[in-house]
């Protein structure tokens, strides 16, 4: 089974340029979350969907982010303008929607992100 | 509110000794709670999950310990190898839909 899948691998851009990032989950996961993870610290979440809905984007500066995951399955992140503080590892991780206790979180490889 | 904090945040021990990472959560409704493992470069992978009637589980040399009561947890790390050197993230659940809640990590390096 294919895991999480996400492109770039590494981005590097000057500030004030816009940036997207995209994540294919596994296949049959409903849930898809985006996380930021800056360096030493654990992941934050940035937005979670439940299929095509964005269920919590409580944490997403809308200013200058947006997500969309058109037909539920893939789904893009984009930074426009991306700032200085932007520079951090962007995490996709999915899982399935089941209210099952053992419900886990599968990750991504990230992307790597850098502001000059 | 709903918080995990880790200890310590970083750790250096030598090859073949063990080790113990604590996690204190305050998340509630509790559902369970997941030790992740992070290589550098990569996404977490996940090496325990507890629910609240489980108080350890094991994953070779990994341990993991819950309990629920005082919300607290500890992964256990026994002989470790060079290739243990990670982040090591502790996550819980809460019991409110899919909701994850992180601590920061503890960045263990072994060393030869």
């Amino acid at each position: 089974e294919a895991g999480v899948v996400q492109s770039p691998r590494y981005k590097i851009i000057e500030k004030k340029q816009p940036v997207a990032f995209w994540c294919n989950p596994i296949s049959g996961h409903n849930t898809l979350y985006w996380y930021r993870q800056n360096l030493g610290q654990g992941p934050e979440l940035l937005i979670r969907y439940e299929n095509e809905e964005a269920v919590d984007d409580s944490q997403l500066p809308k200013d200058r982010f947006s997500a969309e995951r058109l037909k539920g399955v893939d789904s893009t992140l984009k930074i426009q303008p991306a700032e200085l503080g932007d520079s951090a590892v962007y995490l996709c991780a999915s899982s399935h929607r089941a209210a099952s206790s053992y419900n886990e979180q599968f990750f991504g490889p990230g992307t790597r992100l850098t502001v000059l | 509110k709903n918080q995990v904090e880790q200890s310590p945040q970083s750790l250096i021990i030598l090859e073949g000794k063990n080790c113990t990472l604590q996690c204190n959560y305050t998340v509630s409704p509790f559902s369970n709670l997941r030790w992740y493992k992070q290589d550098t470069g990569r996404g977490p992978v996940s090496l325990t999950i507890m629910t609240f009637s489980e108080n350890t589980k094991s994953n070779g040399r990994y341990t993991a310990t819950l309990d629920a009561d005082t919300k607290q947890s500890s992964l256990h790390i026994t002989a470790s190898q060079l290739s243990d050197s990670a982040s090591y993230i502790c996550v819980v659940r809460a019991n409110t839909g899919n909701q994850f809640y992180f601590g920061t990590g503890t960045s263990l390096t072994v060393i030869p």
